[in-house]
């Protein structure tokens, strides 16, 4: 089976503006989450969604928002970019329905906000 | 806030030394999974141990579990060059999310 892949995998964009990035699970995965990684939080949860039901969300601002579609390819996006936001964006996908088991990361989108 | 504190921060060792790296967190658990991250990329998923679970291995993996001390152990037998990459704990406490720890780094010089 062909692994989690998100894109872009690089984006450069201002501050203010805004950006969508995009996941696809592995065939068959419906449950797909989203994590922000930066080398001072570590890695932060955003979002789960599970056949297009977000069941969980993180404490990030209501900028970050996210959705899941009918096939599970997910998006996330982010309005008015701050400089904070700059970030590898990771993206899993899970077979499991009841609860977080194993996690398939994709490759991620490393995000630079100028 | 992260749930997991991982110890230590970095390590250097050997080639063909072994490698040990803990984790505590702090709630109840379902389970207690760790991952390794090569250089900034996605994370590989290593071994998941459940609750009810005291060691688990995979390979040259060795993993413990003591829910009564809320920490788990992650051992790397007979390292490689190969096995430089930063390794995170994750836990899942039935809430949908994994909650990962700080990583500890490991290199291991050839």
């Amino acid at each position: 089976k062909a692994g989690v892949t998100q894109t872009p995998r690089y984006l450069i964009k201002t501050r203010g503006q805004q950006v969508t990035l995009s996941c696809s699970p592995i065939s068959g995965h419906r449950s797909v989450s989203w994590y922000q990684q930066t080398p001072g939080q570590g890695l932060q949860f955003l979002f789960e969604y599970f056949s297009e039901t977000q069941r969980n969300k993180g404490n990030f601002p209501g900028r970050f928002s996210g959705r899941q579609f009918s096939n599970s390819r997910s998006e996330m996006n982010v309005s008015t970019l701050e400089l904070g936001d700059s970030a590898l964006y990771l993206c899993a996908s899970s077979p499991e329905q009841g609860r977080a088991g194993e996690q398939y990361f994709g490759p991620g989108t490393r995000l630079t906000v100028t | 806030s992260q749930q997991g504190e991982e110890d230590p921060q970095a390590l250097s060792i050997q080639e063909g030394e072994n490698a040990t790296m803990n984790c505590s967190y702090k709630t109840s658990i379902n389970n207690l999974q760790w991952y390794r991250q090569n250089s900034g990329r996605g994370l590989v998923h290593l071994i998941l141990i459940r609750s009810n679970e005291r060691e688990k291995h995979s390979g040259r993996l060795r993993v413990t579990l003591d829910t009564s001390k809320k920490s788990s152990s992650l051992l790397i037998t007979a390292s490689r060059a190969a096995d430089t990459a930063s390794y995170f704990c994750a836990t899942d406490a039935n809430d949908y999310k994994l909650s990962f720890g700080a990583g500890t780094t490991v290199t291991v010089r050839a």
